[in-house]
């Protein structure tokens, strides 16, 4: 069973470019998850994702969205790009049955370097 | 605000040492608690994870971690450490119910020297 996946694995901007990142999840699986991994910062949760909708977001600017497609798959974009956004974006997919206990697995992610 | 402490940062230990890493959160209802490891060069993998039930669960490649309510702690053991275990391991939270938002603690490297 094919794991999730995430492309580019690397993608260099310039400041106030605009980057878009995608994932595609576990087969089956309908809830999409983003992260940022910042150096020094750890995981920071950015965006949830379920059934086409956004269900919850991290404490982040505006210029840091996405969206889910009807294969679930999800893109995030992040506008007018700062030198603090270059970090991992790991992307994780879950079954998104809507229970309690859900379980997240992750991507290997996508390295953002923002010059 | 939630969060999430581990405190070891980085850990060098020899083969057949046991590990012990800790974890503690800070949040007052009902949690779902997780253990992550990354070896080098590999994405992110579940080591283990706790819903509900017995507080002492068991995950791969012989690790547990036992959950102790009154002092809000997820800490992971492995009695007789391997050079392959040498990798970051992260400690997880999100409260239970349709939040979904997993807190992360920075993580802690640990080397096994052979």
């Amino acid at each position: 069973e094919a794991g999730v996946t995430q492309s580019p694995t690397h993608l260099i901007k310039t400041r106030g470019q605009q980057a878009t990142l995608r994932c595609s999840p576990i087969s089956g699986h309908t809830s999409v998850y983003w992260y940022q991994q910042a150096l020094g910062l750890g995981l920071q949760f950015l965006l949830w994702y379920d059934e086409g909708e956004e269900r919850n977001r991290g404490n982040f600017p505006p210029r840091f969205s996405g969206r889910q497609f009807p294969n679930y798959s999800s893109e995030l974009n992040v506008n007018a790009l700062e030198l603090e956004d270059s970090a991992l974006y790991l992307c994780a997919s879950s079954l998104g049955q809507g229970g309690r206990q859900e379980t997240q697995y992750f991507g290997p992610g996508t390295r953002l370097l923002v010059l | 605000a939630q969060s999430v402490s581990q405190h070891n940062h980085h850990v060098i230990l020899s083969e057949a040492a046991s590990l012990e890493l800790g974890c503690n959160y800070s949040y007052g209802g009902t949690v779902n608690l997780f253990w992550y490891v990354q070896y080098p060069g590999q994405h992110l993998q579940l080591l283990l994870k706790y819903f509900s039930g017995d507080p002492l669960v068991k995950g791969i490649k012989g690790f547990e971690a036992e959950f102790i309510k009154s002092k809000f702690s997820f800490n992971l053991r492995k009695p007789s450490v391997q050079w392959s275990d040498t990798a970051e391991y992260f400690c997880a939270v999100t409260p239970a119910g349709n939040n979904r938002k997993l807190i992360w603690g920075l993580g802690t490297s640990l080397a096994v020297n052979p």
